[in-house]
Parts: C-alpha cells; sequence; structure tokens
C-alpha cells in the first residue's frame, strides 16, 4: 500500500490565494519530501524536511511535519498561476537503500 | 549532462513487443533510480542501483521486467513481452549518495522527464 497519502486529491483555488495539501504515512520515517510536477512528466524537488524538525520555509513555501501524527502538509502562501500542478509527497524510510515512496498526489489548479 | 536524461520521449509498441527505455543519470550519481506512474496515479518504485551494491529489484511488478546499469552509469530498463497495462510513464532519477548522513539528511533527487509507453 502507498506510504504516503496526500489529501486533498484536487484542489482549486484563485490566484493570491493560499494553497494547504496534507500528507500522511505509515511507518517511522528519516525524512520526507515535496515534489512538484507539471503535466505528468519529470518532478522536481521541492523542499525536504527531516523527522527532527517541525517545521521549514523556503520562499513561499512552508512546511510542516508532525512525527506523532503521521503527517505532513505544504503551504503554498500568495499562489500564482504558474503554481498550478500536480503535488507529491515523498517518505524515506532509511535503512540505507534512498528509497522513497510517493503518495498519489494532489492536483492544484490556480485560477487567474 | 546538466541533468538526467530519457530516451525515448515517447514510445508506443504492439501488444508482445520487448522495448527498451533509456536512462543517463546526472554525471557523478552513484545512486539510480526508476519508477512508473500510470495515468493520475502517484510513483510506483521498480528498482534503484547504488555503486557497485546488488540493485534492489523489491519494486519490479513481473519477471518481465529487468534493469541494468552498465559502468555505474547508464542504465537500460526492459520490458519483455509487453502487455497494455504496462502502459505508463516512466521514470528515471539520480541522486549523489554521501556516506554516513544520507540516512539522516537525506539527498535529493533528480528525475528526468520520463518514457510515456503505450502498448496497444
Amino acid at each position: 500500500s502507498q506510504q504516503g497519502e496526500e489529501d486533498p486529491q484536487a484542489l482549486s483555488i484563485q490566484e493570491g490565494e493560499n494553497a494547504t495539501m496534507n500528507c500522511s504515512y505509515k511507518t517511522s520515517i528519516n525524512n520526507l519530501q515535496w515534489y512538484r510536477q507539471n503535466s505528468g512528466r519529470g518532478l522536481v524537488h521541492l523542499i525536504l524536511i527531516r523527522s527532527n524538525e517541525r517545521e521549514k520555509h523556503s520562499g513561499r513555501l512552508r512546511v510542516t511535519l508532525d512525527t506523532s501524527k503521521k503527517s505532513s502538509s505544504l503551504l503554498i502562501t500568495a499562489s500564482r498561476a504558474a503554481d498550478t500542478a500536480s503535488y507529491f509527497c515523498a517518505t524515506d524510510a532509511g535503512g540505507g537503500a534512498q528509497k522513497l515512496v510517493f503518495g498519489q498526489g494532489t492536483r492544484l489548479t490556480i485560477n487567474p | 549532462g546538466a541533468g538526467v536524461s530519457q530516451s525515448p520521449s515517447n514510445k508506443v509498441t504492439e501488444k508482445g513487443k520487448d522495448v527498451e527505455l533509456r536512462c543517463d543519470p546526472i554525471s557523478g550519481h552513484t545512486a539510480l533510480y526508476w519508477y512508473r506512474q500510470s495515468l493520475g496515479q502517484g510513483l510506483e518504485f521498480l528498482i534503484y542501483f547504488q555503486g557497485n551494491s546488488a540493485p534492489d529489484k523489491s519494486g519490479l511488478p513481473s519477471d518481465r521486467f529487468s534493469a541494468e546499469r552498465t559502468g555505474g552509469s547508464v542504465s537500460t530498463l526492459t520490458i519483455q513481452r509487453t502487455q497494455q497495462e504496462d502502459s505508463a510513464v516512466y521514470l528515471c532519477a539520480s541522486s549523489l549518495v554521501t556516506r554516513g548522513s544520507a540516512s539522516v539528511s537525506g539527498n535529493t533527487i533528480y528525475f528526468g522527464e520520463g518514457s510515456w509507453l503505450t502498448v496497444v
């Protein structure tokens, strides 16, 4: 079964609003990463948060991690039309394999 | 090259034929991954190569799937006797795995643009 489960599956908001996407996972992790995918092609790494971190910022992105609830959230502030994409969380359970397990993704649409 | 390069970008093949998908990772990256993504779905792990270690093949869906990595660089994913359910985007990725801190810090994984396979 998928380790990461994103919620919601699809989100549509107006430009300028904030977008929040959530990710839940099942097992202990070393880190959690968020990726962005445009048009079903290659993924782009956005941000990584370690298991001993609770919050991380990068530009308009804010990621939180709650290991007690096994959940993470990605907040995009002041959204732009160019933010339209699918967003995936991926968990690294460690063990040396660096095998990321991806969720199903959230399809984000920003309406101009 | 500057990024992970995959070929072909698109491949249409007849059911029962064999296909080969190629991945050229970022120079110097020791780790290479193959993932599969069906339409509108998340990524499914297939196989992972790291240096000279035995590959992690735990994600390969059947014995029709195989992959090799020659000289620690270019990798080829081979699908024999293709079936319609093999239709998907096959994504390759690479990363620079550093000893010691990798399991805690993690390493950014860089993806190629993928090879879109359609089996008709």
